[in-house]
């Protein structure tokens, strides 16, 4: 079955303690990109990728770094968390954004409370 | 950097009226513009989308139309169901960059 998968779901943790949220594909795609989603803010792009090795940043990258040494793989980093980065995560894939062939395929989220 | 601002946030239809929400964009350089679906504690899921080549597109009782000379598109669901009760986003994006989201629009259908 064709999907995106993140883990974990939910996390709670604590000020400074380093985590990564991963994210897997295996659709063979391209792009992959890493969203926020905050209440009235909508989905804001923290990084994104356009193939392998070749990351950029979104909107909001602050805080976060993302690495992309395998195609199916982009995984999500907080070095040292703060309770700012509470937030509902999304990562994404596509086959390619280029000649606007974008459509975007969602993992299920997860759920990042710091306290 | 490209801006998309969406409008309304919140919408309330009575079951079987239609429902349009709209977004505009800044930069005349996007190309691509796509709607996504999240329901209540789901994924975001692409409903419909529409490259700049085109001006209208529809699919059953969805149809999305561009306006590339204002840099505005918007949604437009006729006959509307207790299920498209949702969030709906509105995207652009330029190809080969990032994707600008729109804030959402709270639809709610009443029966």
């Amino acid at each position: 079955e064709a999907q995106v998968t993140q883990n974990p779901r939910y996390l709670i943790t604590v000020t400074g303690k380093k985590l990564t949220v991963t994210c897997s594909q295996n659709m063979n795609h391209e792009y992959m990109s890493w969203y926020r989603q905050d209440p009235g803010l909508g989905l804001r792009q923290i990084y994104y990728s356009m193939n392998v090795e070749v990351t950029d940043k979104g909107d909001v990258p602050e805080g976060y770094k993302v690495s992309r040494k395998e195609k199916r793989n982009f995984p999500l980093i907080l070095e040292s968390p703060s309770p700012n980065q509470t937030s509902l995560y999304f990562c994404a894939s596509s086959l390619t954004l280029t000649s606007g062939k974008g459509t975007q395929y969602f993992g299920p989220g997860t759920r990042l409370t710091v306290l | 950097g490209e801006n998309v601002e969406q409008h309304p946030s919140t919408l309330s239809v009575q079951e079987g009226d239609s429902a349009v929400i709209k977004c505009t964009y800044s930069d005349s350089a996007s190309n691509y513009f796509p709607w996504y679906k999240q329901e209540l504690g789901k994924r975001p899921q692409l409903i419909i989308d529409i490259r700049s080549n085109v001006g209208e597109k529809k699919d059953q009782r969805i149809a999305v139309t561009l306006n590339k000379t204002a840099k505005h598109f918007s949604l437009h669901i006729t006959e509307t169901q207790p299920e498209d009760s949702a969030v709906y986003f509105c995207a652009a994006s330029k190809g080969n960059n990032d994707m600008r989201f729109g804030a959402g629009t709270r639809l709610t259908v009443k029966p």
